[in-house]
């Protein structure tokens, strides 16, 4: 299995513009969690999926921000608008929940809004 | 509110000497503990856990202490090798749920 994979692995954007963050998940996990790596907070988690719904968005920072789970191996997050706060690097993790699992993470992607 | 914090936010270690790195956390219905590790540019790599019916656990060179009382773990890297060199991060997970909450992370260097 390639792991998770994540597109684009660096995206530079003006403030203003929409951005789209993509993830596959490993084949067979069923929890999906997108995180958001900053300096002060580390690894904040933004909102996670199980079995394609979501569960939990208590972490999505705005109403600029959305996430959706159309299928078991593919996901997206959207900001619209983005703006410089934004700048962040974005993990999507997954696991499959039976007991205890490690989520296995993707490479990332590096958010850059200018 | 960081429910899970480490407090260092680096770390330097001679190679072949001990690393020890630290974690608290404030909730209590934590009952599941990662430690993961990071390379630059990379997604972070799961390293070892521990449950909170224990107090230990090993995995080779990797040692994990859980004191419940104190809501304190440390992970123990001995002896440190220069491909330690990375950050790590603690997470804790509450029983029946799925979510990791993540710590700052602390960056460790294994000076040669």
């Amino acid at each position: 299995d390639a792991g998770v994979i994540q597109s684009p692995r660096h995206e530079v954007t003006e403030m203003g513009q929409e951005v789209t963050l993509r993830c596959k998940p490993i084949s067979g996990h069923n929890s999906l969690f997108w995180y958001r790596q900053t300096m002060m907070r580390g690894l904040e988690l933004l909102i996670y999926f199980n079995n394609n719904v979501p569960i939990d968005d208590s972490g999505m920072p705005e109403d600029r921000f959305s996430a959706k789970m159309p299928n078991a191996s593919f996901s997206t997050l959207k900001i619209q608008p983005s703006e410089p706060r934004d700048s962040a690097v974005y993990f999507c993790a997954s696991s499959f929940f039976l007991g205890r699992a490690e989520a296995f993470f993707g490479q990332g992607t590096r958010l850059t809004v200018v | 509110d960081q429910q899970v914090k480490q407090n260092s936010p680096s770390l330097s270690v001679q190679e072949g000497r001990i690393s020890i790195l630290n974690c608290d956390y404030t909730n209590s219905m934590f009952d599941y503990f990662l430690w993961y590790k990071k390379y630059p540019a990379e997604g972070p790599t799961f390293l070892i856990s521990i449950s909170s019916i224990k107090d230990k656990n090993e995995d080779g060179r990797f040692t994990v202490f859980l004191n419940k009382s104190a809501k304190h773990l440390s992970l123990h890297i001995v002896p440190s090798q220069p491909g330690d060199s990375a950050v790590y991060f603690c997470a804790a997970m509450e029983k029946g749920a799925q979510k990791l909450v993540f710590g700052q992370g602390t960056r460790l260097t294994i000076n040669p």
